[in-house]
């Protein structure tokens, strides 16, 4: 079992709702990650938090809104989604002491869009 | 641009043989190599990692070879099993950023019984 929590496993949703997928991790970590994966695809970056805080965003359409609301959570905000978005959005998260830590994913959130 | 790159995109081996899963990338600044394990409806495992200081690291039943020389990464799985059977993926951490990874684009591995 992982040691990152994802929910919901599966989601469909149509274009014009709203919803949220959820990340928990209680390893200690302080980098938290969101990555989107398309089938036969590897991982691709969107998001990353260090310390709570927005480093990273890989040029994300706003229609994703991350959210870090303490050390142990990740939420990617979704609204008026296209079905090019259908995907599995994976989380992940790493320590921050020092450089060149792994990462460690959940079983990510399956995302279709109607 | 900066790429890693896989040389076989398939790889089928017998149950109890050795499998060897190779990963090019390009860039010279990339410090810290990472291979993952994707199960079918599961996310990416952690196998095993080195840094760039190091050329050889070994875990169980598994070993990575990293040749700077010729940016070469590869995976080695001894006594492969069929819990062995995965996407495997390599990635790698440019130097510029201890939080960005780039991923390889996925050998698949099939055991045959």
């Amino acid at each position: 079992d992982t040691e990152v929590t994802q929910t919901p496993k599966h989601l469909v949703m149509g274009m014009t709702n709203k919803k949220s997928l959820k990340c928990e991790q209680h390893m200690g970590h302080r980098a938290m990650y969101w990555y989107k994966q398309k089938a036969k695809k590897p991982p691709e970056l969107m998001f990353v938090y260090s310390y709570e805080k927005l480093s990273i965003n890989e040029s994300v359409p706003s229609r994703f809104s991350p959210e870090c609301p303490n050390s142990s959570l990740l939420n990617l905000h979704l609204h008026a989604l296209q079905p090019e978005d259908s995907a599995l959005y994976l989380c992940a998260s790493s320590q921050l002491r020092g450089n060149n830590q792994p990462q460690h994913f959940g079983d990510g959130t399956r995302l279709s869009i109607l | 641009g900066e790429s890693v790159g896989l040389h076989l995109p398939t790889l089928s081996v017998q149950e109890g043989d050795n499998s060897i899963i190779n990963c090019a990338y390009s860039n010279s600044a990339s410090d810290y190599f990472i291979w993952y394990k994707q199960e079918s409806g599961k996310g990416p495992q952690f196998i095993i990692d080195i840094r760039s200081n190091m050329d050889k690291r070994q875990g169980q039943r598994v070993t990575v070879l990293l040749n700077k020389t010729v940016k070469h990464l590869s995976l080695q799985i001894a006594a492969t099993q069929p819990g062995d059977s995965a996407v495997y993926f390599c990635a790698e951490n440019t130097g510029r950023s201890s939080y960005k990874l780039i991923f390889g684009s996925g050998t698949r591995l099939l055991v045959r019984p």
